[in-house]
């Protein structure tokens, strides 16, 4: 069965509105989670590292005060898209390592979360 | 230069053949390889890691992990209409980081 969920898996709004996003590890504690955004016919690009406790640490490139990530608990995160724009529109994934870091960690997707900004 | 690179696609077979997907890494000190499957729409599946030299076999698919030519593969038997998806080569190098191939598409024909 699933070992990470994401809510809502799809979501509409209006541009200018915020967005959030929710990332839970099912059955296991992780204190880093990794949040993901896949544009049509490419592959997933990371955006941020959610750290439990401390704050996130995001790719070159990324806007941290647009992209705002809390890691609220050793089971959940959120992603909140602020003032959403269409270009914001995409297929976002959170990820969670499960297991001994290093050889033995795996890392479980979940579903995804479609957005569509109009 | 790409850190993981995969062979380029797509790669068309027909039912019950072998497919075989190939990935190359740069980052020598990566420890853990993972090979995902995502269909369109939908996000990566974990099908397979692989963290040890040699072969690791799970009902039709096989891993194959060669650290020294920091080379992995996937070997899909007795291909399926099913199993026709992205395929995404995965390698965690030192920073905890997941570093994704560009996926290869497979389409079985039946």
């Amino acid at each position: 069965g699933a070992v990470v969920s994401q809510h809502p898996s799809r979501v509409i709004c209006k541009s200018g509105t915020s967005v959030k996003i929710e990332c839970r590890s099912l059955d296991f504690q992780a204190t880093t989670m990794f949040w993901y955004r896949q544009f049509p016919k490419q592959s997933l690009m990371l955006m941020a590292t959610s750290n439990e406790g401390s704050k996130a640490t995001y790719e070159q490139g990324v806007e941290k005060d647009k992209f705002l990530i809390n890691h609220a608990s050793l089971t959940l995160s959120t992603l909140t898209v602020t003032s959403a724009h269409p270009e914001d529109s995409s297929f976002y994934i959170c990820s969670a390592p499960k297991g001994l870091r290093g050889a033995g960690e795996t890392q479980y997707f979940g579903p995804g979360t479609r957005l569509l900004v109009l | 230069q790409k850190e993981v690179e995969q062979n380029s696609g797509p790669l068309s077979v027909p039912e019950g053949a072998i497919a075989s997907l190939n990935c190359t890494y740069s980052d020598r000190g990566s420890q853990s390889f993972f090979w995902y499957r995502q269909y369109s729409g939908k996000s990566p599946e974990l099908i397979m890691f692989i963290y040890s030299n040699g072969d690791k076999e799970d009902g039709r698919f096989t891993a194959q992990l060669n650290k020294a030519s920091q080379y992995v593969s996937l070997l899909i038997r007795d291909s399926q209409p099913s199993d026709s998806a992205t395929y995404l080569c995965a390698v965690l190098p030192n920073d905890y980081k997941l570093s994704f191939g560009a996926g290869t598409t497979v389409t079985v024909r039946a």
